[in-house]
């Protein structure tokens, strides 16, 4: 079973900053089988990436994914104020799916 | 428009049932694989179950194997969960996912429902 840790666990950023997620795995992401989503509060999670590195449908540009085996990356080139949330990655490569535990993104 | 919505949830005791249950629309049901996925109050994200679109092929977490059990109904446009020998960390909010990829399914969500709350508490 493949276990996901998310680093760091809060960023302290401010709007129009970049913002470089990290998410490790404890071994190879099968084909990088790598998801990540947004989760503001009350709301339920919102695909961003999958395949490590493609945007789901309607995701700006600003939201890029990267890596490969066990080491994962999201980056918000530039904050937006809705951008403020926290965000999960998520194997699919084998069985059980995981989660990272999150990265709360929050404004500086 | 994609419509995930969720009902079933609400206080139950500890070794009790529930059946959860996810009726969704705006896209054709039976070409995806389905899923549940819970998160614990003020904690993360936790797959539970998923299920082919045609129930030929069944996944458990560890955590629930032997007392959840996911079905579908594909006429009814509806997917199902039946909980028992609950546990107070059942307790979690959960939510109906479909999965992105048709058909072969793939194990991760581009639509979500709202969620259902379960508490399982004396």
């Amino acid at each position: 079973e493949i276990v996901l840790t998310q680093s760091p666990g809060t960023l302290s950023l401010s709007p129009g900053e970049r913002a470089t997620l990290s998410c490790r795995a404890s071994q190879s992401v099968s084909s990088s089988y790598l998801a990540w989503y947004q989760q503001k509060p009350g709301q339920a999670p919102r695909l961003l990436i999958y395949g490590a590195s493609s945007r789901a449908t309607g995701i700006p540009d600003r939201f890029s994914g990267s890596g490969s085996g066990t080491d994962f990356t999201l980056t918000i080139s530039r904050l937006e104020p809705e951008d403020f949330a926290v965000y999960y990655c998520q194997q699919y490569g084998s069985s059980p799916p995981a989660f990272g535990q999150g990265t709360k993104v929050e404004i500086k | 428009e994609v419509q995930l919505v969720e009902s079933g949830g609400g206080l139950v005791q500890p070794g009790r049932s529930l059946r959860l249950s996810c009726a969704a629309s705006g896209f054709t049901f039976d070409d995806y694989a389905m899923h549940w996925v819970r998160q614990a109050p003020g904690k993360g994200l936790e797959w539970v179950s998923g299920i082919s679109w045609n129930s030929g092929s069944i996944g458990y977490a560890d955590s629930v194997k032997g007392r959840f059990t996911i079905s579908r109904d594909n006429a009814k446009n509806s997917l199902y969960l039946q909980m028992n020998s609950l546990r107070a960390e059942d307790t979690a909010l959960y939510y109906c996912a479909k999965d992105r990829v048709a058909v072969a399914g793939a194990y991760y969500f581009d639509y979500w429902g709202q969620g259902t709350l379960v508490t399982v508490s004396s």
